[in-house]
């Protein structure tokens, strides 16, 4: 069965310090790994979306790392600030088939 | 670009009544929509799959007959939940791939929240 697990379930960081979540997924065959950060109430947005021949790519203080061989992938938040407070969700694709959600890590941000 | 919008936000229903929800791509042509549905705590469920002017395709375990997706445009998605019930209540998140997209990437929209008393 095809799953992704994240982890931490929930993380709660001072503001300011850097963190990095996990995700394992056992997808297969796989096309793209994504992460999405998703405000409460609010639909998810996409910050990185990587291939199997991309170990890292980032887009502001988010920098997302990817290891095919071992599937597994990990999402850096740099220099933390209280609006990253949100919940990441790691998605896999198989292509064109429906996308793999994870559950998702829930960081809280606090001053 | 790639703006999805939801309309309503939230909406208060009581038992037994149909309520409608509408995905709308706003700055592009959106040749597949996306519903989910996503429990507190809980990851996105894919609900169906719609292409424009096709039959949506039903992921196991949802109801066709009581979730209608109706996909008229390549702008537009409907989603009505008939006859509902509390246990419908949940928050509903729609997606769309915009035409050619690359790595047929997914946009969401804000999600509605939908309250059946």
């Amino acid at each position: 069965k095809n799953q992704v697990e994240q982890s931490p379930q929930s993380l709660i960081i001072l503001e300011g310090k850097n963190c990095t979540l996990q995700c394992n997924y056992t997808v297969s065959p796989f096309s793209n790994l994504r992460w999405y950060k998703q405000d409460t109430g609010r639909g998810p947005v996409s910050l990185t979306i990587m291939t199997f021949s991309e170990n890292t790519k980032s887009n502001g203080r988010y920098t997302a790392t990817l290891d095919a061989d071992t599937k597994q992938s990990s999402l850096h938040i740099t220099a933390s600030q209280l609006s990253d407070s949100a919940s990441y969700i790691c998605v896999v694709s198989e292509g064109n088939t429906p996308l793999v959600f994870g559950k998702g890590t829930r960081l809280s941000v606090i001053a | 670009g790639a703006v999805v919008s939801q309309h309503p936000s939230r909406v208060i229903c009581k038992s037994g009544t149909s309520v409608k929800i509408e995905c709308r791509s706003l700055d592009f042509q959106a040749t597949t929509m996306f519903w989910y549905r996503q429990f507190p705590k809980q990851s996105l469920m894919l609900m169906a799959t719609s292409n424009e002017g096709s039959k949506a395709t039903y992921e196991q375990g949802v109801e066709k007959d009581k979730f209608l997706i109706n996909h008229a445009s390549l702008t537009l998605s409907t989603l009505t939940v008939t006859s509902a019930h509390p246990e419908d209540s949940s928050f509903y998140i729609c997606s769309a791939t915009p035409a050619g997209a690359v790595y047929n990437e997914q946009f969401f929209g804000p999600g509605t929240r939908l309250t059946v008393l």
